[in-house]
């Protein structure tokens, strides 16, 4: 099966300060990446995805992730973080069996802190 | 209209309680989702519906029902929970199941505890 690993449990950043969340995925062809955020008590909101094309995705909030086949990573950054993007990132990757796309396997998630 | 809403917000269930968890979504999608997360863990698939059928149960257990009565609404049947089941419930939709472009958008989630 498809899987993502986010190596970083928690990572603190001066507000202000560049970001790079880290995600390394195990799928064998192109897999289907996607980062989403949570804040406490809430649901996801998707970020941003990855599917084919451009390595260089743009998504929401002023995020960015690049898709790096030849290190199998996926990773997310922002050029300067605000003291409201702390929150829980995580990476997910789109499950396939014979049937189709079976939904999404999320990563353990990262948890931003950012420093005033 | 991009939203997945779900009611309660908040729930707090006894063991022996039936409570049921709402969804509803005016996206047109055809596929809905029931996502269990644990405190600092990231979300669990649990079930899979598609086109109203049933299609992805992840071995969950029979004390969870879920129900897909038309294409905007899924419940989720509690009864007979344990202390262990107390979790943040997230409901997805996407516009379908199976395919490649596979976005999903997810409501805020009930809380559950159960004592």
């Amino acid at each position: 099966a498809q899987s993502v690993t986010q190596p970083d449990i928690h990572i603190t950043v001066s507000e202000g300060a560049s970001l790079e969340l880290r995600c390394n995925y195990s799928y064998g062809a192109t897999p289907y990446l996607f980062w989403y955020v949570q804040s406490p008590g809430q649901g996801l909101q998707l970020l941003l995805k990855y599917f084919s094309g451009d390595t260089l995705v743009q998504g929401i909030k002023g995020f960015e992730a690049e898709f790096k086949r030849s290190q199998s990573s996926f990773n997310l950054r922002k050029p300067s973080v605000h003291w409201s993007d702390a929150a829980e990132y995580f990476c997910a990757v789109a499950q396939y069996s014979g049937g189709g796309a079976d939904g999404l396997t999320f990563g353990k998630g990262t948890h931003l802190i950012i420093q005033p | 209209d991009t939203e997945v809403t779900q009611t309660p917000k908040h729930l707090v269930m006894g063991m022996t309680n039936k409570k049921s968890l709402k969804c509803e979504q005016h996206m047109g999608h055809r596929a809905m989702y029931w996502y269990k997360q644990k405190a600092k863990k990231p979300p669990e698939l649990m079930f899979v519906y598609s086109y109203e059928k049933l299609s992805i149960n992840e071995s969950v257990p029979s004390r969870f029902s879920p129900e897909c009565p038309n294409s905007s609404l899924l419940n989720l049947h509690l009864h007979a929970l344990q202390p262990e089941d107390s979790a943040l419930y997230l409901c997805a939709s996407s516009q379908d199941y199976g395919t490649l472009n596979e976005k999903l958008f997810f409501g805020s989630g009930t809380q559950l505890s159960v004592l």
